[in-house]
């Protein structure tokens, strides 16, 4: 079955410290993989997608098939980057109303 | 643009009863998407709508029903009411054969 998994439920650094969010998935096709952001009283909005290879706030992720994940990475994590952030697959890139989602991975920086 | 809406916003409920969430798609939007959400959980799909039909369903029994009108807004009703539902639903709206979706705020179910 489909999974998405998000082994850390809290990640706490610093300001200015190198953050990765891990997700990890498993699907015997070829998913579309999302970062979903959710910042403090706002709703649930897209982060990035591995089929856009963009950076979005610093933020980049790799899609590795070899080790079926797609891990969130950003070079210096500031303040405003505190939220949590959700891993999620969809198996189809002309629809991706179905989302499989991780638990999440509450991202704290400290000042 | 409002984006997304949702309806109410909060809702409390007894056992038993039944409840009906309502959605506004984003402008330009003509799929709707509804998810559950339990605390400390990432959302679960419970089905899709396009065309005023259901395309695509979750793992939710059939007290979970939907309806999608001309306009393209939707609602999510509950039948029979378990405490177990207790949760924020959320609508994400999209346009056919793209993506991301976008959400809305959620409406948060409390069951008693």
């Amino acid at each position: 079955a489909q999974r998405v998994t998000q082994p850390e439920k809290l990640l706490s650094v610093f300001k200015g410290a190198p953050v990765e969010l891990k997700c990890n998935y498993s699907y015997s096709g070829s998913p579309e993989l999302f970062w979903y952001v959710q910042y403090s009283r706002q709703r649930l909005q897209l982060l990035l997608r591995h089929i856009s290879r963009e950076s979005i706030k610093g933020f980049t992720a790799d899609l590795n098939k070899g080790e079926t994940s797609f891990h969130l990475k950003k070079p210096f994590a500031q303040e405003e980057d505190s939220a949590m952030y959700y891993c999620a697959l969809s198996w189809s890139s002309s629809n991706t109303g179905k989302l499989i989602f991780g638990q999440g991975t509450t991202l704290q920086v400290k000042p | 643009d409002a984006g997304v809406t949702q309806s109410p916003t909060h809702l409390i409920k007894t056992r038993g009863q039944q409840v009906t969430l309502r959605c506004s798609p984003k402008s330009g939007h003509d799929t709707v998407s509804w998810y559950q959400q339990a605390l400390g959980q990432g959302p679960q799909f419970i089905f899709q709508y396009y065309e005023e039909e259901e395309r695509q369903r979750g793992n939710f029994p059939d007290r979970f029903s939907g309806h999608q009108f001309p306009n393209y807004s939707s609602e999510l009703n509950v039948n029979a009411l378990l405490l177990g539902d207790s949760a924020l639903y959320l609508c994400a709206s999209s346009s056919t054969g793209e993506s991301p979706l976008h959400f809305g705020n959620g409406t948060r179910l409390t069951v008693t």
